[in-house]
């Protein structure tokens, strides 16, 4: 298994909070992914970072940033959470960016926005 | 559009006999590679099979082979001999190659695969 994990993986916090997901990998792999599972839209690419410090947008990316100051690490914040952020939150991994390289995913942050 | 359609929400098989998950996909770029992951009910996504377009042979791994058929923009997850352990959410995704950087996954909404035993 991909040494990949995500903290915390429940959070439960209230609408206009900040809130901070980290994913850490033990893989030294160079891209790092955020991804949103949702009912009836699958996963969703938030932001990716392919590098420190070299971080772009995903298709869902308004209301998120992200940050990433070590290769290890990436982190995802939520400035000022709102409801419909209320999701299943996946890291994910890839050694490079090419076609064929599969992603590994992390095992997930379960967010809840009251 | 959406760039992967999986029109199964779910399915059921019987334990020990195969069972196709359909997945169609949409692209205008020749340069494209298919994935499956697997969602057992604790939530991990775990990658299974990968086909590129310009392989020449349908991927296979273990039980896992994907039809894979160009023309028909169809890639197609054949589950052989199954077993109660394949029930699960099973997602198609899509990287195109001329994304730069990313190479991000679309992925489809799943099918629900239900082995009975």
């Amino acid at each position: 298994d991909a040494g990949i994990t995500q903290s915390p993986r429940h959070k439960v916090t209230e609408t206009g909070t900040p809130v901070t997901l980290r994913c850490h990998q033990t893989e030294n792999h160079r891209y790092m992914y955020w991804y949103r599972q949702d009912p009836g839209h699958g996963l969703r690419l938030i932001h990716y970072s392919y590098g420190v410090k070299d971080t772009d947008k995903g298709e869902v990316s308004d209301g998120y940033s992200v940050s990433r100051s070590k290769t290890e690490d990436f982190l995802l914040t939520l400035e000022s959470a709102t409801s419909s952020q209320t999701s299943v939150y996946f890291c994910a991994i890839s050694e490079q960016g090419g076609l064929s390289y599969e992603q590994y995913f992390g095992p997930g942050t379960r967010l809840t926005v009251t | 559009a959406q760039k992967i359609t999986q029109t199964q929400p779910g399915m059921f098989v019987q334990e020990k006999e195969a069972v196709t998950l359909d997945c169609t996909y949409d692209t205008s770029d020749p340069s494209y590679g298919l994935f499956w992951y697997k969602q057992p009910s604790s939530g991990e996504m775990i990658f299974l099979i990968y086909q590129g377009s310009y392989d020449q042979q349908n991927a296979t791994e273990g039980r896992y082979s994907l039809n894979f058929q160009k023309a028909r923009k169809s890639a197609n997850l054949v589950i052989s001999a199954s077993q109660l352990g394949d029930s699960a959410m099973y997602f198609c995704a899509m990287r195109e190659g001329r994304q730069t950087g990313a190479n991000n996954l679309f992925f489809g909404t799943g099918t629900r695969l239900t082995v009975i035993p």
